[in-house]
């Protein structure tokens, strides 16, 4: 079946850091979408692509969409602690139900 | 606007015992719901999603059933708790199929 894969399943970073996580679809997407949960927290939505080389930005997140529309990258520059999270991608099948990676987990090292 | 509700937000319980979590939306119709699964430290495992009334799509064979009795309810329910039903159980739902998901707090559930 279809699937959503996400790499790194950790990254640890120094405050000030960037950090990167990736998404691979093994189909194409008609859109892809990205969650934050804080721990203990629940996923919260970030942002959703949709087209073909979408890149959009949220202060210090950048979201890619690849060319192909089966890969997806969100970027963040500088992280500060409040960056702490899983962050997921997740992307419709073709039941429109959503294929979810297996998070990024972000680490701020002390 | 729209606001979903999911509780108990802690839960022990011991094997064997039954289980009933409820979630409920509010502020929209017809909305598709979903229950998840997420052990500690994990990915989400979606376990049951509902596009209406009595409609109930299973996404993994286990001791665990779902129940949309009412347009914006969701019940996640078990007869006898095995102790790897341990978990993080979320609900969501979505709007529209291209639409993002919400979710609810959360109900952390530990088996003894």
């Amino acid at each position: 079946g279809q699937q959503v894969m996400q790499i790194p399943q950790y990254q640890h970073v120094q405050e000030g850091e960037d950090f990167t996580t990736y998404c691979n679809s093994s189909t194409t997407l008609s859109n892809i979408q990205w969650y934050k949960q804080r721990p203990g927290g629940h996923p919260v939505f970030l942002i959703q692509l949709v087209k073909s080389g979408e890149v959009k930005k949220q202060k210090r997140l950048t979201f890619q969409f690849g060319e192909a529309k089966k890969n997806s990258s969100l970027h963040i520059t500088a992280t500060q602690t409040t960056d702490v999270g899983t962050y997921f991608c997740a992307g419709p099948d073709s039941n429109y139900q959503l294929i979810w990676g297996a998070g990024t987990k972000l680490i701020i090292k002390p | 606007s729209q606001t979903i509700h999911q509780w108990p937000a802690t839960l022990v319980q011991p094997v064997g015992s039954p289980l009933s979590l409820e979630c409920t939306v509010e502020g929209t119709s017809n909305p598709n719901l979903y229950w998840y699964r997420q052990a500690a430290g994990r990915g989400l495992q979606l376990l049951f999603y509902s596009v209406g009334i009595g409609q109930i799509s299973s996404e993994v064979p286990q001791n665990l059933s779902a129940s949309r009795p009412q347009d914006r309810q969701f019940i996640l329910s078990s007869k006898k708790l095995l102790l790897s039903d341990s978990g993080f159980y979320l609900c969501a739902w979505r709007g529209q199929p291209s639409s993002e998901a919400f979710f609810g707090q959360g109900t952390r559930l530990t088996v003894v």
